[in-house]
């Protein structure tokens, strides 16, 4: 079963206009949460993470997001895009699986910052 | 310090040849992860080591085998490559043991193909 769900798997936006990028996860248990970008031909690095602190988390280059458990989402925004920005972003969720935690990864949005 | 390392960047085998990717992290983690990326698919974990000496099957494991060296080396081997092992192979590390709750640190990828 799918336990982390990227909406979009493009996302375009102007440059200076609102990155807003989506992330849902299934878990009836409390999850720790994050957001990973990944620069054209490099490897994953964090952006931000979610261990059941706040629940409005600020993250690196001016992301942040909130983690809501009535939506069971944690989307990720930034109210101004740059073109440095232009990435793949990856969201994902550990959970407990049959006695161990399990780290899931989404298949990524690619966001593209138009000039 | 430089992080976690991968040799090589890049690959070409035929269908039926052997190769080991390696992978080596300078942070003193206790944790090391192999993961393939494959497009729309995000990351699959291959197999893990939480301590040394120790390994673990991930998510899709089926045609690999792994080494935890020592502390610092982590390798994958391909014994007989196959098409659809066609991917970009990431190594990551953390420094706990408990997969899924810390921050991973990502190397820059090997990327294979295989004919």
């Amino acid at each position: 079963a799918q336990s982390v769900t990227q909406l979009g798997s493009h996302v375009s936006v102007s440059e200076g206009a609102l990155v807003l990028l989506r992330c849902n996860y299934s878990s009836s248990v409390p999850p720790y949460l994050f957001w990973y970008v990944q620069y054209p031909n490099q490897g994953l690095q964090l952006l931000l993470k979610y261990t059941s602190a706040a629940t409005l988390v600020k993250g690196i280059n001016g992301f942040e997001a909130e983690f809501k458990k009535s939506e069971t989402s944690f989307h990720l925004t930034k109210p101004s895009a740059h073109m440095s920005d232009a990435a793949e972003y990856f969201c994902a969720v550990s959970l407990m699986d049959t006695g161990r935690r399990a780290l899931t990864f989404g298949s990524g949005t690619r966001l593209q910052v138009q000039p | 310090n430089a992080g976690v390392t991968q040799t090589p960047k890049f690959q070409v085998l035929k269908t039926g040849q052997s190769m080991t990717l390696q992978c080596a992290q300078d942070m003193n983690h206790n944790s090391m992860y192999w993961y393939r990326q494959d497009p729309g698919m995000g990351l699959r974990l291959i197999y893990y080591s939480a301590s040394e000496g120790t390994t673990d099957k991930g998510e899709v494991p089926n045609g690999y085998n792994v080494s935890r060296l020592n502390k610092r080396e982590f390798s994958l081997r391909l014994e007989s490559a196959a098409p659809s092992q066609t991917s970009v192979y990431f190594c990551a590390s953390t420094a706990g043991e408990t997969l899924g709750t810390d921050t991973q640190y990502f190397g820059p990828g090997t990327r294979l193909t295989v004919l």
